[in-house]
């Protein structure tokens, strides 16, 4: 069965300081991976997506994340965090680009000034 | 960027009415259109995937005779909740892939059962 899960539920963080929101997957076939931003009020905003190519994949806002394999996880990552990143962020798997997805339980990430 | 919309923003409506939500894509069509749920603090999760011109497919365990969906056009599909219980609060997002299938996700819809 395809499952998601980001182990943590809530993380704080300096600003400035640099971030790690983990997501393993679980997935019959080969992923394609999306890591998604929700804030209030707002709709879900791609922030990156992956399926094949280069690990290490770049997106909007200043946030990357890497694809390993070996370890199903696919990390988002930001080396400097701002006020403005707080947010509740989803990883997500599915089929194909334009699929339905199976979604994590989320992080919210808390920005301390 | 490509937009979808959701109405209305929120709903209150006693149990046992139906309400209905719409989701729009603004400027692209979208053939085929998702529908979510979301439990406060909890992921989103998959109810059905609606098809223009055909019916809907629905995730196990969603009744479809309760979520009635209908993708009317290339635009716009709606999600009625029918005979709504206090149980079915909860926020309702839809996506709509464009042409390029980059996907778009609409604010959400936050349902109350009184």
């Amino acid at each position: 069965a395809q499952s998601v899960t980001q182990p943590d539920i809530h993380i704080t963080v300096s600003e400035g300081a640099s971030l790690e929101l983990r997501c393993n997957y679980s997935y019959g076939a080969t992923p394609y991976l999306f890591w998604y931003v929700q804030s209030p009020g707002q709709g879900l905003q791609l922030l990156l997506k992956y399926f094949s190519g280069d690990t290490l994949v770049q997106g909007i806002k200043g946030f990357e994340a890497e694809f390993k394999r070996s370890q199903s996880s696919f990390n988002l990552r930001k080396p400097s965090v701002h006020w403005s990143d707080a947010a509740e962020y989803f990883c997500a798997v599915g089929a194909r680009y334009g699929n339905k997805l199976v979604f994590g339980a989320g992080t919210i990430l808390r920005v301390k000034s | 960027g490509a937009v979808v919309s959701q109405h209305p923003s929120w709903v209150i409506c006693k149990s046992g009415t139906s309400v209905k939500i719409e989701c729009r894509s603004l400027d692209f069509q979208a053939t085929t259109m998702f529908w979510y749920r979301q439990f406060p603090k909890q992921s989103l999760m998959l109810m059905a995937t609606s098809n223009e011109g055909s019916k809907a497919t629905y995730e196990q365990g969603v009744e479809k005779d309760k979520f009635l969906i209908n993708h009317a056009s290339l635009t716009l599909s709606t999600l009625t909740v029918t005979s709504a219980h206090p149980e079915d609060s909860s926020f309702y997002i839809c996506s709509a892939p464009d042409r390029g299938n980059e996907q778009y996700f609409g604010p959400g819809t936050r349902l109350t059962v009184t």
